[in-house]
């Protein structure tokens, strides 16, 4: 079966600018959670969506949001990038988000 | 305090050898606990994953948790240049919305041919 598919896989934006990145969970998970990762700090939690609601959501300001589709399908924005928003950007999955997730390959985002 | 630390190594083996790749926690509610393989440029893989303390075996990974202690372990047997990976430690907690995540920032392990 499909794994977790994030597009795009590398993204260089400008400071100030804002970003939209993509998720597409593998069929029939429910429960999307959105990590950055970065050398120094590791995994962070960003959110997690399930069933289309927001269900938990980490420490970062409000420049990060997310949502998330009828079809699971999950999108995060960050507005106003920083150049300290260029991270490794991780989508999982899974079907009810008790156990290990699956992850996507991510999306790198790098703000000059 | 760090709620999951994690070595980060680098850790340098032989091929063979047997590998012990470790983390400690705070939290006393954590219930689930696993390990992730993550190779260069992919997300990280989920290896295994426990519920209880005791022992977990699967092939050559061995996982150990002790909850008295806060510690958890992964052992790799007769280790491959094909484990050469950063190993990931991950806990969950059961909140009234759902389960959160608590990753160690990771141990590089590089086993030599």
């Amino acid at each position: 079966k499909a794994g977790v598919t994030q597009t795009p896989r590398y993204l260089i934006k400008t400071r100030g600018q804002q970003v939209t990145l993509s998720c597409s969970p593998i069929s029939g998970h429910r429960s999307v959670s959105w990590y950055q990762q970065t050398p120094g700090q590791g995994l962070q939690f960003l959110f997690e969506y399930f069933s289309e609601t927001q269900r938990n959501k980490g420490n970062f300001p409000g420049r990060f949001s997310g949502r998330q589709f009828s079809n699971s399908r999950s999108e995060m924005n960050v507005s106003t990038l920083e150049l300290g928003d260029s991270a490794l950007y991780l989508c999982a999955s899974s079907w009810t988000g008790e156990t290990g997730y699956t992850f996507g390959s991510g999306t790198r985002l790098t703000v000059v | 305090q760090k709620e999951v630390e994690q070595d980060p190594g680098p850790l340098s083996v032989p091929e063979g050898a047997i590998v012990s790749l470790n983390c400690t926690y705070s939290n006393s509610a954590f219930q689930y606990f696993m390990w992730y393989r993550q190779y260069s440029r992919k997300g990280p893989e989920l290896l295994m994953y426990t519920y209880s303390s005791g022992n977990k075996e699967d092939g050559r990974f061995t996982a150990q948790v002790d909850k008295s202690s806060k510690y958890i372990s992964l052992f790799i047997r007769d280790s491959q240049p094909s484990d050469s990976a950063t190993y990931l430690c991950a806990m969950s907690a059961s909140t009234n919305t759902g389960n959160q995540f608590y990753f160690g920032t990771g141990t590089s392990l590089t086993v030599i041919p």
